[in-house]
């Protein structure tokens, strides 16, 4: 089936600096694109998202391009607070199953 | 509206015995998700609803896993007999459309002793 793979380990920075989070895709078909953000003990919550190719997604400062020659849909912000501290999942509408599939999840903890 | 509400938040058991969980989703979505996060696992569907119908339970671990949805307004997982293994934080979400945005209920955090 669709799924994304998002990059390994947690990302640690300091306010103010530049935030990218990679998330590659492979799907049959153009799939809708999802960035989620959990912050501590919540649930996840709708980021932002894009629906075809070259649609940028883009909400509190954050954006991420639907790129279908690369699949990918990597999240960026220019100037990260310490509330941006949060674990963000990359995902997809998985129209063959029916269901959004979700990566794996990167913890972004941003220093004072 | 409310948003997707989630019974209990915390819920701590010993191992053997029966726990439910609840879920009213936001009126009018038509899909509803059961998903099971752990730090080992990540984000896993466990099944879930369109029209109160359940139409892909694969994600269900075992047949200790059960979940009900009787009427569009609310929902059940249950677990029995649950087991320490079973410790994780259980989300409900729904949804308009299958491919439309998903919305997150804050969880039940389980701790099977």
């Amino acid at each position: 089936g669709d799924s994304v793979t998002q990059m390994e380990g947690p990302v640690t920075l300091s306010e103010e600096a530049f935030l990218t989070i990679n998330c590659t895709y492979t799907a049959t078909g153009y799939p809708s694109l999802f960035w989620y953000v959990q912050y501590p003990g919540e649930g996840l919550q709708l980021l932002l998202k894009a629906t075809k190719a070259d649609d940028k997604g883009s909400n509190k400062g954050f954006e991420a391009t639907y790129r279908k020659e690369t699949t990918s849909f990597h999240l960026e912000k220019g100037s990260v607070q310490v509330s941006d501290s949060a674990v963000y999942f990359c995902a997809l509408g998985d129209r063959g199953n029916n269901r959004l599939a979700f990566g794996k999840g990167n913890q972004v903890v941003v220093i004072p | 509206d409310a948003g997707v509400i989630q019974s209990p938040r915390h819920e701590v058991t010993e191992m053997g015995q029966e726990v439910t969980l609840r879920c009213k989703p936001i009126s009018g979505h038509d899909y509803l998700f059961w998903y099971r996060q752990t730090m080992m696992r990540g984000l896993e569907l466990l099944i879930y609803f369109n029209n109160n119908v359940p139409i892909d339970d694969s994600g269900m671990p075992e047949d200790r896993f059960s979940a009900k949805m009787p009427n569009a307004s609310f929902s059940t997982l249950k677990i029995q007999p649950s087991e320490p293994r079973d410790s994780a934080v259980y989300f409900c979400a729904s949804s308009l459309d299958r491919e439309e945005t998903q919305y997150f209920g804050p969880g039940t955090r389980l701790l099977v002793l």
